[in-house]
């Protein structure tokens, strides 16, 4: 099983900022298949990212991804007040693993 | 308008059967692959499992491998989860999921707002 790490747990920032935020895999994720969600108190997760670097269905170009390997992230530039959630990373290469998530929070 | 509503949760005794269900509509349900995630209260997302659009392949998470079945019946746009053996760990929101893609590991686009099982004595 792919193991995924995200870091920081918690990243508090002010709106207008930039989080960057990291997902560490255990193992290869071969053909870039991996994936960010945004989860916010009481909500079903949305799709933001999928294949490392591809936009979901409305997404804004200040959310982008990057990586390869083993080593992942997930940038949100100029926050806005929707931004302050909780994100996961999932991979798919290897049967499906979530990453133990990482809340931006407001400063 | 993609919709998925996920049924049959509620509480369940240790070693319970319950079925989960989600009835899709707004989309041609066959062209995708679906999927189960949960989250325990509190708890970050835990992929469960994952079923090809025809049926044919399925992905089960190791927590639940023996004790749950993942199904769809394409002729009634319904997904299904046969949960069996049930654990006090189980308690979760169960979240129904819409692969972007016909195949069973994929990410999931559309999500229901889930239903909540919870097991207890």
């Amino acid at each position: 099983e792919i193991v995924l790490t995200q870091s920081p747990g918690t990243l508090s920032l002010s709106p207008g900022e930039t989080a960057t935020l990291s997902c560490r895999a255990s193992q290869f994720v071969s053909s870039s298949r991996l994936a960010w969600y945004q989860q916010k108190p009481g909500q079903a997760p949305r799709l933001l990212i999928y294949g490392v670097s591809n936009r979901a269905t409305g997404i804004p170009d200040r959310v982008s991804g990057s990586g390869s390997g083993t080593d992942f992230t997930l940038t949100i530039s100029r926050l806005e007040p929707d931004d302050f959630a909780v994100y996961y990373c999932q991979q798919y290469a290897t049967s499906v693993t979530f990453g133990g998530g990482t809340t931006v929070a407001i400063k | 308008e993609v919709r998925l509503v996920e049924s049959g949760g509620g509480v369940a005794r240790p070693g319970g059967s319950p079925r989960l269900s989600c009835v899709a509509s707004g989309f041609t349900f066959q062209d995708h692959g679906m999927s189960w995630v949960r989250q325990a209260p509190g708890k970050g997302l835990e992929w469960v499992a994952s079923i090809n659009w025809n049926g044919d392949t399925r992905g089960l998470a190791d927590s639940v491998k023996g004790r749950v079945t993942i199904t769809r019946d394409n002729t009634r746009n319904t997904l299904y989860l046969q949960m069996s053996a049930l654990r006090v760990e189980d308690t979760a929101v169960y979240y129904c999921a819409r692969g972007v893609t016909s195949d069973w590991d994929q990410p999931s686009d559309f999500w229901g707002q889930g239903t909540v099982v919870t097991v207890s004595a």
